[in-house]
């Protein structure tokens, strides 16, 4: 498997508090991707990056927001989680622009009660 | 990047050819076809991708017509371990940064 981490691997958590999603690569790739797969959606991009500091919304990107201070470093965090935020989070790298596969994360099981 | 249209599932016996097809007619000139394999809940898994010619790999090949609006997955002998939703996916090769969006794929299930 390519070197990308996901943490915490399942979390279960309050409306209202805040959660923080980190994923952490050792492949030194420059794009880093955020997803939430749900039942009859398939996976839907929510943020993605582009370098450090550098990121762009994906579509479903209300309510989450990321952080990419260090190339090896993406953060995905819900500042007030709701139950509509329960869902399977996957990050995924990618080795530069043009063709370059996407390696994906083992995921994240967030549930918000 | 360009939308794609696949069956929503297909069966195949195990040790034929699975053959899945996915339909990109609105594809641009610089946008490349891939796909991946979602087993259960893992995380998704690169399986090949091209721009218009031919492509073969240790897992699959990759058939895009000569017009590039419809390409054929092809895992030459299928087994059970090849049940799983596959996604056929168009990238563009240039822009700041690029973004992977997938459909919702087609459900592949393998019998015996």
């Amino acid at each position: 498997d390519a070197g990308i981490t996901q943490s915490p691997r399942h979390k279960v958590t309050e409306t209202g508090t805040p959660v923080t999603l980190r994923c952490h690569q050792t492949e030194n790739h420059r794009y880093m991707y955020w997803y939430r797969q749900d039942p009859g959606h398939g996976l839907r991009l929510i943020h993605y990056s582009y370098g450090v500091k550098d990121t762009d919304k994906g579509e479903v990107s209300d309510g989450y927001s990321v952080s990419r201070s260090k190339t090896e470093d993406f953060l995905l965090t819900l500042e007030s989680a709701t139950s509509s935020q329960t869902s399977v989070y996957f990050c995924a790298i990618s080795g530069r622009q043009g063709a370059a596969e996407a390696f994906f994360g083992q995921g994240t099981r967030l549930t918000v009660v | 990047d360009a939308k794609t249209t696949q069956p929503p599932s297909m069966d195949c016996a195990e040790g034929r050819a699975a053959n899945l097809p996915c339909n990109h007619s609105t594809i641009s000139g610089n946008e490349y076809v891939y796909w991946y394999r979602q087993i259960h809940s893992q995380g998704p898994q690169y399986i090949i991708h091209g721009l218009k010619n031919n492509e073969t790999n240790e897992m699959a090949s990759l058939i895009i017509t000569e017009d590039r609006k419809s390409s054929t997955l092809i895992l030459p002998h299928a087994t059970l371990r090849d049940t799983a939703v596959y996604y056929c996916i168009v990238r563009a090769i240039t822009g700041t940064a690029s973004k992977l969006t997938f459909g919702t794929g087609t459900r592949l299930q393998v019998t015996l």
